[in-house]
């Protein structure tokens, strides 16, 4: 079975400052992980994803992540954060149903992201 | 030109009575989705379709029935509503049900059971 773990449920960064937000995974196959936004009161937009090619993924937004193997680590980074970037932010694996046949996302508890002026 | 739209967007209502949620998505999608979001943010899988056939329910009580007319249609159906079902319903939808596909969100009903 397949699970997410995101280190810190909130984490606060000052305008113009590192985004790092921490997202760990366990899959018993090669899992596909994703990062999604939710702004308040709106539904899931994806940032970007990772599907076995470059481990250096860049998303919207200037959003990137790293997907490391032998740490079994996908965090999410953006050099300089934006106001407009506050927002609960998601890391999800998507790997098979019992049954192997079906997909499912299991997502992580979420990390609210606060950029204070 | 909305993506994948549900309505209503709010719902309140009280225990015990019986509500729908509709959800359509104009993506030419294959397979929709239903996640529930508690008050603490967890988002949880709660049934998924492809081509109208049920393939995903996540142990789900019976009092919810998903029903998709079509395949850009995918509706909840929740009877006897109970205080613990307040939450907020997405639908998704995605190309298939492939690992590596995207999801795409709906906006969310919040429902409130009073």
């Amino acid at each position: 079975a397949q699970s997410v773990t995101q280190l810190g449920s909130h984490v606060s960064v000052s305008e113009g400052a590192l985004v790092l937000l921490r997202c760990n995974y366990s899959s018993s196959v090669p899992p596909y992980l994703f990062w999604y936004v939710q702004y308040p009161n709106q539904g899931l937009q994806l940032l970007l994803k990772y599907t076995s090619a470059a481990t250096l993924v860049k998303g919207i937004n200037g959003f990137e992540a790293e997907f490391k193997k032998s740490e079994t680590s996908f965090h999410l980074t953006k050099p300089s954060a934006h106001m407009s970037d506050a927002a609960e932010y998601f890391c999800a694996v998507s790997a098979p149903n019992s049954g192997g046949s079906n997909y499912k996302l299991t997502f992580g508890k979420g990390t609210l992201l606060t950029v204070n002026p | 030109d909305t993506a994948v739209s549900q309505t209503p967007k709010y719902l309140v209502t009280q225990m015990g009575n019986d509500k729908s949620i509709k959800c359509e998505q104009n993506l030419g999608h294959d397979t929709m989705y239903w996640y529930k979001q508690d008050s603490k943010k967890f988002l949880k899988i709660m049934f998924s379709y492809n081509n109208k056939e049920l393939i995903i329910n996540e142990t789900v009580p019976n009092r919810f029935s998903p029903k998709s007319p079509d395949k850009a249609h995918l509706n909840l159906h929740i009877n006897s509503l109970e205080l613990g079902d307040s939450a907020v319903y997405f639908c998704a939808s995605s190309t298939r049900d492939r690992s590596a596909d995207t999801q795409y969100f709906g906006p969310g009903t919040r429902l409130t059971v009073l």
